[in-house]
């Protein structure tokens, strides 16, 4: 089955730093990756979408300089939380469908960001 | 008109009893309704998901009943068992969405020995 891979699965940095998270498509090519963040005993709010060779669309409210998305490869997304500061702590989580089938999207086993 | 509402927020069965899981939706234009289960620090797992072409999905102990006139659907879990302890997750989305899911408010299943 489709397998998603994220990297790392915790993350501690100072505040004021930068942190870079990736999330793969292992055995398949992605065109479009979605990017989730979940607070503890919260949901899973969408953050944005990206899009192979082209520009992230960001949902409402979430600041696109802050959180910038590359999506360079058919295989690879990053998300980088640039100046982190501690309420950017929560779970970070990815979804990615073989071949942009809308109906089938796998989940990435998420990466805990703590900014102390 | 873009939620989705589940209930309960929380859940108690014993062992070998029937899990009953709540959502509902407004956007008439959703085509996909997944279920997901997620366990502490880990990202969601799909269950069991269903199009709005059926009623009814079963796949093991999982079923998803759909209301396409009530804009409702649910999932149960029979024979629920200790391991099935977790949070889940009802999501529409599909098409329309482009891929996008929105998320109902999850449901934290503990299942008693």
């Amino acid at each position: 089955g489709a397998v998603v891979s994220q990297h790392p699965s915790r993350v501690i940095c100072k505040s004021g730093t930068s942190v870079k998270i990736e999330c793969r498509s292992l055995d398949f090519q992605a065109t479009t990756m979605f990017w989730y963040r979940q607070f503890p005993k919260q949901s899973l709010m969408l953050m944005a979408t990206s899009n192979e060779g082209s520009k992230a669309t960001y949902e409402q409210g979430v600041e696109k300089d802050k959180f910038l998305i590359n999506h360079a490869s058919l295989t690879l997304s990053t998300l980088t939380v640039t100046s982190a500061h501690p309420e950017d702590s929560s779970f970070y989580i990815c979804s990615a469908s073989p071949g942009g089938n809308f109906y089938g999207y796998t989940f990435g086993s998420g990466t805990r960001l703590t900014v102390v | 008109q873009q939620q989705v509402k589940q209930s309960p927020q929380s859940l108690i069965v014993q062992k070998g009893g029937i899990s009953i899981i709540n959502c509902a939706y407004e956007n008439t234009a959703f085509d996909y309704f997944p279920w997901y289960q997620q366990f502490p620090g880990k990202g969601p797992a799909l269950l069991i998901a269903i199009r709005p072409d059926v009623s009814e999905k079963k796949e093991g102990r999982f079923t998803i009943s759909f209301n396409k006139s009530a804009k409702q659907f649910s999932l149960h879990i029979m024979d629920s068992q200790p391991g099935d302890s977790a949070t889940y997750f009802c999501a529409a989305g599909g098409y329309n969405q482009g891929g996008k899911l929105i998320f109902g408010q999850g449901t934290e299943l503990s299942v008693k020995p």
